[in-house]
């Protein structure tokens, strides 16, 4: 049971550039989201998805695009990247569609920096 | 809104003694609440949670913590320190919604522990 996966661990762009950072999991997980971690300010909630072919925004959604054609794949892409994404960008997955007190387990990050 | 702080960005403790890290919340309604550590150029792990019931609550690797509802707190406490425990502790918090489903999971900003041998 490999858990959250996440491809790359570590990208560096140019301002401009789009890519797909992916992220998997094998725990029948309906509930997937992504985070982006910055010094001093916790985790901000980029997307999130609900089941397959379901996403929504979080607090910080602009920049990012997601899709959820499967259960267990969640990509982030971003379209155009801009030095303000420099972050490192952390995926989870919960049981359940709406979460409730369920917690979430954390893939091992994305380092991505963008110059 | 609901919102989390964590006054404490740093902590440090003596190995073996007791450790204390503060979580405070703002909500609307009954939370739920939980802890998550994360070690360097790792992923978040979680330690515990608060649902209901019993305001003690007791998680992985000898954490506890505590809900005080008058207080809106609930701060994570371990009776012995270990060198090991040093890491990077977050906070969060999450509201049940009347249909059942819930808000979004929303976190502190994280307090570095920091265990001296």
């Amino acid at each position: 049971n490999a858990g959250v996966t996440q491809t790359p661990k570590f990208q560096v762009l140019k301002t401009g550039q789009s890519m797909t950072l992916q992220c998997a999991q094998d725990m029948n997980h309906e509930y997937m989201s992504w985070y982006r971690q910055d010094p001093g300010m916790g985790l901000r909630l980029i997307h999130y998805s609900v089941g397959a072919g379901i996403t929504d925004q979080g607090e910080v959604p602009n920049g990012y695009n997601v899709s959820r054609s499967t259960t267990e794949d969640f990509p982030l892409r971003l379209l155009s990247a801009a030095p303000s994404q420099t972050s490192v960008y952390f995926c989870a997955s919960s049981y359940g569609r709406w979460q409730g007190p369920h917690e979430q387990y954390f893939g091992p990050g994305t380092r991505l920096t963008v110059t | 809104a609901q919102s989390v702080a964590q006054p404490e960005d740093q902590v440090n403790v003596a190995e073996g003694n007791p450790l204390t890290v503060k979580c405070t919340y703002s909500v609307s309604g009954n939370p739920y609440l939980f802890w998550y550590v994360q070690y360097p150029n790792r992923g978040l792990q979680f330690l515990l949670k608060y649902i209901t019931g019993d305001n003690l609550v007791k998680g992985s690797y000898g954490f506890e913590a505590e809900f005080n509802k008058s207080q809106t707190s609930f701060h994570l406490k371990k009776p012995s320190a270990l060198v090991s425990d040093s890491a990077l502790y977050f906070c969060a918090v999450r509201v049940p919604t009347l249909s059942g489903s819930a808000r979004q999971l929303t976190f502190g900003s994280g307090t570095q522990l920091t265990v001296l041998p």
